[in-house]
């Protein structure tokens, strides 16, 4: 596609349960970056791909975060047994090269929501 | 640490004037990048502009320029001849050119809104 993609779309969860996001990035972009959006705020950085390589996950804020891009493309930022405190956004945004370049460009988001 | 400061929680312009929202930003790296990003309802966030540390004119794009004052350590957004589909929140975020990967750190955001 064009863009960078994201799924789904929405998510409720009830606490406690495993949920997974999807990333697929723009076909060829070697970095890819999840941030977390909590409602009313700026982004904030969960975790950094160079390709298959997760180089930094110092954003994540627990255990319950795991984030893996197993072929280079396709990422998953999985969260387990969801806390309150996990509703927000969550952005995926990738980039053409490595830690040179300087656009990143933006999914939609997944709007996570645990009741 | 770097830190991104937006004052302006929220702002009102008329359509087809001008509007400067406001960025400072905080580092001890001497090469960064700045950035704006458009956040509409939809909620993707769109890049507009971007102003290297060591360029020494301000970025311009379209509509869209930075006011860069390095030893002020601001960089702030003027969008001229508003327009009503320029309604979003905007934010200004910041890059360290080392070997953290090029993560962006972003400000609390502005929320501009035109008038017709």
């Amino acid at each position: 596609g064009a863009g960078v993609s994201q799924s789904p779309r929405y998510k409720v969860a009830k606490r406690g349960q495993d949920v997974a996001l999807r990333c697929d990035p723009i076909s060829g972009h070697v970095s890819l970056f999840w941030y977390q959006q909590a409602l009313g705020q700026g982004p904030e950085f969960l975790t950094y791909f160079q390709n298959e390589a997760q180089l930094d996950k110092s954003g994540l804020p627990s255990d319950r975060f795991f984030a893996e891009r197993p072929e280079g493309s396709v990422s998953t930022l999985k969260i387990q047994r969801t806390q309150q405190e996990d509703s927000a956004v969550y952005l995926c945004a990738s980039s053409s090269l490595g830690t040179g370049a300087y656009e990143q460009y933006f999914g939609p988001g997944t709007r996570l929501t645990v009741t | 640490a770097q830190k991104i400061t937006q004052t302006q929680p929220g702002m009102f312009v008329q359509e087809k004037e001008a509007v400067t929202l406001d960025c400072t930003y905080d580092t001890s790296d001497p090469s960064y990048g700045l950035f704006w990003y458009k956040q509409p309802s939809s909620g993707e966030m769109i890049f507009l502009i971007y102003q290297g540390s060591y360029d020494q004119q301000n970025a311009t794009e379209g509509r869209y320029s930075l006011n860069f004052q390095k030893a002020r350590k601001s960089a702030n957004l003027v969008i001229s001849a508003s327009q009503l589909g320029d309604s979003a929140m905007y934010f200004c975020a910041m890059r360290a050119w080392d070997n953290q990967g090029g993560k962006l750190i972003f400000g609390q955001g502005t929320e501009l809104s035109v008038k017709p």
